[in-house]
C-alpha cells in the first residue's frame, strides 16, 4: 500500500512565489490533514478536512489555502510565499476523527525553504 | 487547554542502554488519548502505540514498553537495549475526545531526539 504520499520532497522557493504541495492517499480516509513542523517546535495543523469539499482552518492557517475536490486528494496551496514559511510540511490522514482516539498516517514529508 | 511536555530535547546513548523518554500531559477531560509517534531519519512519522485515559495497563512490544500513570499525568516510553535503529525524534501526542484544536483533536509535544551511538 502507498499510503499518503506528498510531492515534492524538496523544493526551494523565491519570496513572493507561489506553489502548491500536493497529498493524495489511497486508504478511502475522509479526515486529511496539514501540518509544518518548524525546529523543536512540534507539528501545527495548518488545515483539516472532514471529506470532499469540506476544509476547515487550524492553527496556522495565515497564508495557505487548501481545497479537497476528491476522498484522495488534498493539496496545500501557498500564495506569496514568506521566509517565516520555511517549514517542514506533513500531510496526514485518518479514517474517522484524530480527536476520537484514530491514529493518523503521514506522508514523508516536504522540505520547503523560502529564501 | 491541552498540553504535551516533553523535557527532554535530545538524549545521547550508547547502544545497548535502556533509555526513557518523558512526556507529562495536561488536560481537563476524563475521556482523552495518548501517543507515541516516531519520526526516523527519513522523515515519516510513525505510530508507534495510543493509550486511553481508562486503561493504565503499562504496555510491553518487544524492546518498547510504555508506562502510563495518570496520578502524575505521564505516559513515558522505554526502550531496553537500544540499538542505532531507534535513532529518531519522538513524539508524544494528546488527543482529546470532547475538544481539542481542529478536526484532529491532538496536540503534540515538542519532541525529544533520540541518539543512539553505536
Amino acid at each position: 500500500n502507498a499510503g499518503v504520499t506528498q510531492t515534492p520532497k524538496f523544493r526551494i522557493l523565491k519570496i513572493g512565489q507561489s506553489m502548491t504541495l500536493q497529498c493524495t492517499q489511497d486508504m478511502n480516509h475522509n479526515y486529511m490533514y496539514w501540518y509544518r513542523q518548524d525546529p523543536g517546535m512540534g507539528l501545527k495543523l495548518i488545515y483539516y478536512s472532514v471529506g470532499a469539499g469540506i476544509t476547515d482552518k487550524g492553527e496556522v492557517p495565515n497564508g495557505y489555502n487548501v481545497s479537497r475536490s476528491t476522498t484522495e486528494d488534498f493539496p496545500l496551496r501557498l500564495e506569496l510565499a514568506a521566509p517565516s514559511q520555511t517549514s517542514v510540511y506533513f500531510c496526514a490522514s485518518s479514517a474517522t476523527k484524530g480527536g476520537s482516539g484514530e491514529k493518523l498516517f503521514f506522508g514523508s514529508g516536504t522540505q520547503l525553504s523560502v529564501l | 487547554a491541552q498540553k504535551v511536555t516533553q523535557a527532554q530535547t535530545e538524549i545521547s546513548v550508547v547502544e545497548k542502554e535502556d533509555v526513557t523518554l518523558d512526556c507529562v500531559y495536561e488536560t481537563r477531560d476524563t475521556t482523552y488519548y495518548l501517543f507515541w509517534y516516531k519520526q526516523p531519519p527519513s522523515g515519516e512519522l510513525v505510530f508507534l502505540i495510543r493509550r486511553n485515559s481508562f486503561d493504565e495497563q503499562n504496555e510491553i512490544s518487544g524492546r518498547y514498553s510504555w508506562n502510563f500513570q495518570k496520578s502524575t499525568s505521564s505516559f513515558n516510553f522505554t526502550i531496553t537495549a537500544s540499538q542505532v535503529v531507534d535513532s529518531a525524534v519522538y513524539f508524544c501526542a494528546l488527543s482529546d475526545f470532547y475538544s481539542g484544536g481542529g478536526a484532529d483533536g491532538l496536540t503534540f509535544g515538542k519532541g525529544t531526539h533520540l541518539i543512539i551511538q553505536p
